[in-house]
């Protein structure tokens, strides 16, 4: 079945310094690869985006890439602060024909960002 | 409301009790989904409705599992016969159209089986 995996499951670093969490996917359909942002005790939020036919797209400190032959996308946050603390999850969607979107989730990354 | 509504917010019930869990999407969204997240997991999925098509049902863990959804409206999840190993956060989603945009999540319900 369709599959999202993520790595690292767990991320320390000391602020000012960049993370790196990467994610691959099983199916070669799918087309929408969001990043959602889960603080504690809230539900998940989007912090970026990217569709397939992009290969990078960048908001101010984090930027996403996506090798489709590869299948696999990483978000990369620059210059890390202790607000960036939360756990990130990668996503991707497109599974289904029609056009329909499902989106399956990969495990998270716990982000600690030390002082 | 401005933002997918979860009701209740938090839920403890014994062991064999059935349970209901609502969400309110964002109004217009046509999209659902329902997700589990275990504490200190991922988001594990469980059903996805996409306007008046038939849900993918796939992610049900148990025939105890179903869910609802009238039209582009409320959903309910419902679980039945409550087991322990149902403990968990359930998050509901929404987004404007099946086709590779945003989703809202709610803020979950906390379901707790004693």
């Amino acid at each position: 079945g369709e599959n999202v995996e993520q790595h690292p499951s767990t991320l320390s670093v000391q602020e000012g310094d960049s993370a790196v969490i990467k994610c691959t996917y099983s199916d070669s359909a799918s087309n929408y690869f969001p990043w959602y942002k889960q603080e504690l005790g809230k539900g998940p939020q989007l912090i970026i985006d990217i569709r397939s036919n992009v290969g990078e797209k960048k908001d101010q400190r984090i930027a996403v890439t996506l090798n489709k032959t590869a299948k696999h996308f990483s978000l990369h946050i620059t210059e890390t602060q202790p607000e960036d603390s939360a756990v990130y999850f990668c996503a991707a969607g497109g599974f289904l024909s029609g056009g329909y979107n499902k989106l399956i989730f990969g495990a998270g990354t716990r982000l600690a960002v030390h002082p | 409301g401005a933002g997918v509504s979860q009701s209740p917010s938090n839920k403890v019930t014994e062991k064999g009790k059935d349970v209901e869990l609502r969400c309110d999407p964002i109004s217009g969204h046509t999209a659902l989904y329902w997700y589990r997240q275990r504490l200190g997991q991922g988001l594990e999925f469980l059903i996805y409705f996409q306007g008046n098509s038939a849900p993918d049902k796939s992610g049900l863990p148990s025939d105890r599992f179903s869910a609802e959804r009238t039209g582009e409206s409320v959903s309910t999840l419902t679980i039945q016969r409550t087991q322990q190993e149902d403990s968990a956060v359930y998050l509901c989603a929404s987004t404007l159209t099946g086709v590779n945009t945003e989703a809202f999540f709610g803020q979950g319900t906390r379901l707790t089986v004693v």
